[in-house]
């Protein structure tokens, strides 16, 4: 199985900070590799797909980029609304595999 | 607008199973796979398997094989999934999802194990 190992577990940033998520996968996995916000007591939310795609309607402080086997999901400002789990998924190979998710939080 | 409504709350013994539903709208399941994820409490999300309902192909993490049941009926457009023997270890929120990148989900429904 593709392993996903997501860092940092959990971040503590301020109002307006760049805040990076990185996730890195045990094998080649292309640009399969998706992005998920999930709000506390909420669904999973995608936000990111193909790596680097922003879904519709996901606000334009968030992007997704790739270098080598290191995918990050960066807030490039982080308002109050971003509060929430991150979960990155990788979607070339069976079985799909998650990271472990980050739980953001304001400082 | 693509919904995707899951049955309510199970609370199931040990020993039993249970079979939860997944009622897609606006879109005909015949045309994406159907997965189930599972979060249980205070953990991450991890993938329990998909279905493609035009002919009923799953495909399973390994953990799960015997544990879950994917099928789907297409001419109710809902997909299910039957978890059985149950034990304490699969309380958990179960969310079906919708599409190769796992663009639409369900509300999630929890399922407790208890005695």
């Amino acid at each position: 199985d593709i392993q996903m190992t997501q860092s940092p577990s959990s971040l503590s940033a301020s109002l307006g900070d760049r805040v990076t998520i990185t996730c890195r996968a045990s094998q080649d996995i292309g640009n399969y590799l998706t992005w998920f916000q999930q709000k506390p007591g909420k669904s999973p939310r995608r936000m990111i797909y193909g790596a680097t795609n922003l879904e519709d309607g996901v606000p334009s402080r968030f992007s997704g980029s790739r270098s080598g086997s290191d995918y990050s999901l960066t807030i490039s400002s982080l308002e109050s609304e971003d509060v929430a789990d991150y979960h990155c998924l990788q979607s070339i190979q069976y079985p799909f595999t998650f990271g472990s998710g980050t739980k953001l939080e304001i400082k | 607008e693509v919904q995707l409504q899951q049955s309510g709350a199970e609370l199931g013994k040990p020993g039993t199973s249970v079979k939860l539903s997944c009622k897609v709208s606006g879109y005909n399941i015949r045309n994406t796979y159907m997965h189930w994820v599972n979060q249980r409490p205070g953990k991450g999300l991890e993938w329990i398997g998909r279905i493609d309902p035009a002919n009923g192909n799953t495909i399973y993490a390994e953990k799960f094989k015997s544990k879950a049941t994917l099928t789907a009926d297409t001419s109710s457009n809902t997909a299910y999934m039957q978890l059985s023997q149950l034990k304490s270890d699969d309380t958990a929120i179960y969310f079906c999802a919708m599409g190769w990148e796992l663009g639409y989900w369900g509300q999630g429904v929890m399922v407790t194990v208890s005695s």
